[in-house]
């Protein structure tokens, strides 16, 4: 059984930092994983999508990167603002039901 | 891009009355709807898949006969909570997968009930 986990479960840090957000899975036969963002009160907003295929996926400040080998993603974002304050969750894709396993998330402040 | 709209956002009803929750692709044919449901602080969790044309298929225990849902075209999705009692109040969601562009979500639904 595919199981997900993200560390650190929430992360404070001060606006302008870098910072790393991890995700694991325990088996390497994914299709895809993506990477949301979730306001409190709100639905998921898609990030980053890395193919099975890829190692790694950009858009402006965030970058996702890929080892199926070792089943780990990273999230990086860079120049962190008060903006991105909300929790980041991600989730592999299984093949064949196309179903989504989510990890608990990473809760994210990012203090002025 | 693709957008799945969902309606409502909120929603309160009385014990033992049935609510009804919309989602539909805007731009994109879903032949899969995803339906979730999501508690405080915890994560989603999958409820059932419907396709369009045929039953839905609903995760190990999630009763069928309180969550109906319907897929009645390429772009509606519907997720009835039928009798609804206050242990159902959730935050419900749900998702579509779109080729090149992974699952897109709807916003949710907030359901309380009094």
């Amino acid at each position: 059984k595919q199981e997900v986990t993200q560390i650190p479960a929430a992360l404070s840090v001060p606006e302008g930092e870098n910072l790393v957000l991890n995700c694991s899975f325990t088996d390497s036969a994914i299709y895809n994983l993506q990477w949301f963002r979730q306001d409190p009160g709100k639905g998921l907003t898609s990030l980053l999508l890395i193919q099975s295929s890829q190692r790694e996926q950009t858009s402006g400040r965030l970058n996702a990167s890929l080892d199926k080998s070792s089943g780990r993603s990273t999230l990086y974002i860079a120049a962190s603002q008060p903006g991105d304050s909300a929790t980041y969750l991600c989730a592999v894709w299984l093949g064949g039901a196309q179903k989504l396993v989510f990890g608990q998330g990473t809760r994210l402040t990012i203090n002025p | 891009g693709a957008v799945v709209s969902q309606h409502p956002s909120r929603v309160i009803c009385k014990s033992g009355t049935s609510v009804k929750i919309e989602c539909r692709s805007l731009d994109f044919q879903a032949t899969t709807m995803f339906w979730y449901r999501q508690f405080p602080k915890q994560s989603l969790m999958l409820m059932a898949t419907s396709n369009e044309g045929s039953k839905a298929t609903y995760e190990q225990g999630v009763e069928k006969d309180k969550f109906l849902i319907n897929h009645a075209s390429l772009t509606l999705s519907t997720l009835t909570v039928t009798s609804a009692h206050p242990e159902d109040s959730s935050f419900y969601i749900c998702s579509a997968p779109y080729i090149n562009y992974g699952y897109t979500f709807g916003s949710g639904t907030r359901l309380t009930v009094v």
